[in-house]
């Protein structure tokens, strides 16, 4: 099974901050990634698909990038509403489809 | 409007069998495949089981193969999860979601709201 690895596992910031999400496969998984956020007592939300993809709805502020091993999601101006937790997920070859630990994202 | 309503969680003893169900509307239901994912308290999602929109494939995570079975009944817009032989690690949140395709990825754009397992003596 695809491995997926997140870093950090958490972080502290400010509103207005510049904040990036790394997450690694195990093995390539070409663009087959997807981000989602998910925030207390919630279900998750999709952010990002196909590495870089934004669903409609989702605001520009949000951003993915990579392919292969490596990819990143960045929130370019921090918002409020955007402290939440962040999952990044694999959909490549045969599943099962895994998910990588999480970021949670906190007020400084 | 899309909407994805799961119920059927509760208390149950180890050992023990539930049935999950997921109602689905708002949408084909049978153009979509549609999986599991489940939440232990406060950790992270765990990825279950997925079903092709025929039903004609299945797959699992390992920790529940064997164990589990995902169908759906396309006429009645609905999705199960029967679990057998329940651990108390099989205590979640379990959430139902749609499967979409676009730009070659598959992904996960409705949610339903989960329902929760908990598997105690």
């Amino acid at each position: 099974d695809i491995q997926m690895t997140q870093s950090p596992s958490s972080l502290s910031a400010s509103v207005g901050d510049r904040v990036s999400i790394t997450c690694r496969a195990s093995q390539s998984i070409s663009s087959n990634l997807n981000w989602y956020q998910q925030k207390p007592g919630k279900a998750p939300k999709l952010l990002i698909y196909a590495a870089s993809s934004l669903p409609s709805g989702v605001p520009s502020r949000f951003s993915g990038s990579g392919s292969g091993t490596d990819f990143t999601l960045t929130i370019s101006s921090l918002h409020p509403e955007d402290f939440a937790s962040y999952y990044c997920q694999q959909s490549y070859g045969t599943p099962p489809r895994t998910f990588g630990g999480g970021t949670k994202v906190e007020i400084k | 409007e899309v909407q994805l309503v799961e119920s059927g969680g509760g208390l149950v003893q180890p050992g023990g069998s539930l049935r999950l169900s997921c109602a689905a509307s708002g949408f084909t239901f049978s153009s979509h495949w549609m999986i599991w994912v489940r939440q232990a308290p406060g950790k992270g999602l765990e990825w279950v089981a997925n079903i092709k929109e025929d039903g004609g494939e299945k797959y699992y995570v390992d920790s529940v193969k064997g164990r589990f079975t995902i169908s759906r009944d396309n006429a009645q817009n609905s999705l199960y999860l029967q679990m057998n032989s329940l651990r108390a690690e099989d205590t979640a949140m379990y959430y139902c979601a749609r499967a979409n395709f676009g730009s070659g990825s598959h992904h996960y754009d409705y949610w339903g709201q989960g329902t929760l397992v908990t598997v105690s003596s």
